[in-house]
């Protein structure tokens, strides 16, 4: 069974669409993140949401939003696609982590490509 | 979250112990040393942790300086399957929810 699972794997598209990306988790965990990582493989965190509340924001432009059903999902949805958004985001989630005490376990990534 | 300085790359034969360096010299008290790696084309995996006592599981070991200002990632034994970029991050024990920030990391060569 995959702990965090991302679909698609890959997703080509053309700048202007939207598309979304979906994550799951079924470790049980209550946090969920997505993460960028870009070109240059620098990983960036985006958002984080804590049992479908909104925790942290990094400075995302409003394009990208994040949605999260219930614990177990957490989607980011993006409208108006531009080239700058060609990376790979990461899904992850952990435990409740009020101290740096758990490991986080990531998704194996959405390859998104935009032209 | 402090910041961590690690080299570059390091290369190491199969079946030797690699043992990859970090220092975070500005570490506080309350900051919890994580280590993640990086396979080719995968999400990034949780290797270990540890706050002052040295920590051992089964994929490795992290032997903390005793002053805090550095530590040590140990693969034991490497293999081929350890070729992958290691990342060494500080998690500040007292922040409510994690961000993970990410430096450049290590890529560890494996040669068979």
């Amino acid at each position: 069974d995959t702990a965090v699972s991302q679909t698609p794997k890959y997703l080509v598209t053309q700048m202007g669409n939207d598309k979304s990306i979906k994550c799951e988790q079924n470790l049980g965990h209550d946090t969920m993140y997505w993460y960028k990582q870009d070109s240059k493989k620098f990983l960036k965190i985006m958002f984080s949401y804590n049992n479908k509340e909104l925790i942290i924001n990094e400075t995302v432009p409003n394009r990208f939003s994040p949605k999260s059903p219930d614990k177990a999902h957490l989607n980011l949805h993006i409208n108006s696609l531009e080239l700058g958004d060609s990376a790979v985001y990461f899904c992850a989630s952990s435990p409740l982590d009020v101290g740096g005490n758990y490991g986080y376990t990531f998704g194996s990534g959405t390859r998104l490509t935009v032209v | 979250d402090a910041k961590t300085t690690q080299p570059n790359s390091m290369e190491s034969n199969e079946e030797e112990p690699v043992h990859l360096p970090c220092n975070h010299s500005t570490i506080s008290g309350t900051d919890y040393i994580h280590w993640y790696r990086q396979l080719p084309s995968q999400g990034p995996e949780y290797v270990i942790h540890g706050l002052t006592s040295n920590v051992n599981n089964r994929m490795a070991s992290l032997a903390i300086a005793e002053d805090r200002k550095s530590s040590t990632l140990i693969l034991h034994r490497a293999t081929l399957r350890d070729a992958a970029v290691y990342y060494c991050i500080l998690r500040d024990r007292g922040s409510t929810l994690g961000r993970l920030y990410f430096g450049r990391g290590t890529q560890l060569t494996v040669w068979p």
